[in-house]
């Protein structure tokens, strides 16, 4: 079966560093994608990743490595805005999105 | 990017009554959606995929006499939730592909609050 593995909770510091990481398995892969979802809202699109590698994007970065089935989503320069839940996504060989149960980043003055 | 509209936001209804949610790609055309549902702290549960002009595609356990799919245009895609009771009450949102972006990324709509008392 499809599986996607990410923490279900996670706090941090305002300021600070954190990182969320996402393993998983699929029926073939064609992309992994990083949403935001804040309580009662609809998920927003924060990052693609379909090589490996680091992408960067402001605060927000996002890493895939295919070989280990892995990636990780690290946000810098916390802010208390970035309180929310972190869905990780895959793309597999159907262009189905695959969900991850998402990580609620909970971030501390 | 890409805009997607969902209304209403928030509907009440009684048991038993029917709700139509709509969903619509404001400046690209969508030949697929996607339809949502979310249980408070719990990841998004497809139910269905809505082709326009053709029969929508279910997942396993979804009625589909129950959540009436329709994809009448390439911009809009409305879910009618048929003689609903309190169980159907959660988070329902859809999502558009907009295949002219680089990476087809989707697109999600505001979100319908259903309450069903």
């Amino acid at each position: 079966g499809q599986n996607i593995d990410q923490p279900t909770e996670m706090t941090a510091t305002e300021g600070a560093i954190v990182q969320i990481n996402c393993t998983y398995q699929t029926s073939g892969f064609n992309g992994l994608f990083w949403y935001q979802q804040h309580a009662g809202e609809a998920p927003t699109f924060l990052s693609y990743n379909v090589l490996d590698g680091l992408e960067e994007k402001g605060r927000f970065s996002s890493f895939l490595s295919r070989s280990k089935g892995y990636s990780y989503l690290l946000l810098k320069e916390l802010q208390m805005k970035d309180s929310a839940s972190y869905l990780c996504a895959v793309r597999d060989s159907n262009y189905q999105l695959i969900w991850g149960a998402g990580t609620k980043l909970i971030i501390k003055p | 990017g890409a805009v997607v509209s969902q209304h209403p936001s928030r509907v009440i209804c009684k048991s038993g009554t029917s709700v139509k949610i709509e969903c619509r790609s404001l400046d690209f055309q969508a030949t697929t959606m996607f339809w949502y549902r979310q249980f408070p702290k719990k990841s998004l549960m497809l139910m269905a995929t809505s082709n326009e002009g053709s029969k929508a595609t279910y997942e396993q356990g979804v009625e589909k006499d129950k959540f009436l799919i329709n994809h009448a245009s390439l911009t809009l895609s409305t879910l009618t939730v048929t003689s609903a009771h309190p169980e159907d009450s959660s988070f329902y949102i859809c999502s558009a592909r907009d295949p002219g972006t680089e990476y087809t990324e989707a697109f999600f709509g505001q979100g319908t609050r259903l309450t069903v008392v």
